[in-house]
């Protein structure tokens, strides 16, 4: 089964700095999908970027990017200029590729709080 | 406002009784997923349902249960509740199934509980 691993319980950052956050996974799979999503005190799950296993180049989002590393099992997350609005529960997920489910898998979250 | 409604938004019961939470996923959405969110136990899938037919069950208790209608809406049926059942439900909807990324958007959740 795979598993994912957020190791930062919590992180901050000052406003207008940038914020990495990390995420590991464990799978025996060679093609997955990768999410991050955001969940702000409203608790409304949102979600932020995506990252195809196959695909070499790392997502971006505006200020929202990764460094997806798929030998190293190692999806991280990387938050330019932040926000106050960044703040909130990060979520890093994991999507099977195969047929049967397309459940998402997610590790324990990471708190983000950006200082002013 | 992700485009998936989930009704009621709080839920206070009693232990014992039986509660049913209603999603409603985006417009061309097929299929729907119950997450299952709590202190201990964090994010957990519940079940899937596409186009009407359950396809995938994770760590849903036998107590629980759930459907999907013709019109594409689901419920989640919880029974002889508990206090440890106290949790946020959500709703996620994606367009297909298989290979595609199909992102899953989600609901506002219902926040149930049992007292």
């Amino acid at each position: 089964a795979q598993t994912v691993t957020q190791s930062q319980p919590e992180m901050s950052v000052q406003e207008a700095e940038t914020v990495t956050l990390s995420c590991t996974y464990d799978t025996s799979e060679s093609d997955y999908y990768l999410f991050w999503y955001k969940q702000p005190p409203s608790r409304q799950m949102i979600l932020v970027i995506r990252q195809e296993a196959y695909k070499q180049q790392n997502a971006t989002e505006n200020r929202f990017s990764v460094n997806f590393q798929k030998a190293a099992k190692s999806f991280s997350l990387k938050i330019s200029d932040s926000q106050l609005g960044d703040a909130a529960m990060y979520f890093c997920a994991y999507r099977s590729i195969q047929g049967g489910s397309e459940k998402l898998v997610f590790g324990k979250g990471t708190k983000l709080t950006v200082n002013p | 406002d992700s485009g998936v409604t989930q009704t009621p938004k709080h839920l206070i019961t009693a232990t014992g009784q039986r509660v049913t939470l209603r999603c409603s996923p985006r417009s061309g959405d097929l299929s729907v997923y119950w997450y299952q969110q709590s202190l201990d136990q964090g994010l957990q899938f519940l079940i899937q349902y596409y186009n009407g037919e359950e396809r995938a069950k994770g760590n849903i208790l036998e107590r629980f249960s759930a459907q999907q209608f013709p019109d594409l809406h689901s419920e989640l049926n919880l029974s002889s509740l508990e206090l440890g059942d106290s949790a946020l439900y959500f709703c996620a909807s994606s367009v297909g199934i298989g290979t595609g990324s199909y992102e899953q958007y989600f609901g506002p959740g219902t926040r149930l509980t049992v007292t």
